[in-house]
């Protein structure tokens, strides 16, 4: 299995709802990522897990809190979100996040915040 | 921290031109540079990269050059076909303890006309 999956696909909630998203890989890598990306415009990193564990958090507000329960899992927990936080969210992971290699892409949440 | 620019924003071509899009980067210890392309609606997914004791690598239609001096790297892609119509964004990965973290250019809208 090579590739990242993500669920759900799309994701439409309102401004006081909880919501997670979820990212799953089954090929061995250790190194999991979460980068939003609006429109016409690069992704851009939130998160990075290594072997479980956070290793890079880009000052994201608290509305967004990542999990990761074990290597082959990543969470993002959403609540509280606003308007401007609707974009394409995706996960990635790579072999781990010391050694230089691809980073696999997942296809994406596309989430809209009302 | 690192930043990376990307050139030109769009580029049109007819099929079988060749295309070239160039990136700068600002730190002289990232030692890894992907090149990805994104279609439509579809996840990031790597071409092809380059790491920094490499000066030129090569597949098929598709290259990539680094000048480490300069500080920046190409993608070059021949033989132009429709379905390379897409967005194609560059990165860098910088060294130190930023481990994983990779910084994209602005992208470039390629479109080729048959």
């Amino acid at each position: 299995d090579t590739e990242v999956t993500q669920t759900p696909k799309h994701l439409v909630m309102g401004m006081t709802n909880k919501k997670s998203l979820k990212c799953e890989q089954h090929m061995g890598h250790r190194a999991m990522y979460w980068y939003k990306q609006k429109a016409k415009k690069p992704p851009e990193l939130m998160f990075v897990y290594s072997y479980e564990k956070l290793s890079i958090n880009e000052s994201v507000p608290s509305r967004f809190s990542p999990e990761c329960p074990n290597s082959s899992l990543l969470n993002l927990h959403l609540h509280a979100l606003q308007p401007e936080d609707s974009a394409l969210y995706l996960c990635a992971s790579s072999q781990s996040n010391w050694a230089n290699g691809e980073q696999f892409f997942g296809p994406g949440t596309r989430l809209t915040v009302l | 921290g690192e930043n990376v620019e990307q050139h030109p924003s769009t580029l049109s071509v007819q099929e079988g031109d060749s295309a070239v899009i160039k990136c700068t980067y600002s730190d002289s210890a990232s030692n890894y540079f992907p090149w990805y392309k994104q279609e439509l609606g579809k996840r990031p997914q790597l071409i092809i990269d380059i790491r920094s004791n490499v000066g030129e690598k090569k597949d098929q239609r598709i290259a990539v050059t680094l000048n480490k001096t300069a500080k920046h790297f190409s993608l070059h892609i021949t033989e132009t076909q429709p379905e390379d119509s897409a967005v194609y964004f560059c990165a860098a990965r910088p060294g130190g303890t930023s481990y994983g973290k990779l910084t994209f250019g602005q992208g470039t809208i390629l479109t080729v006309h048959p």
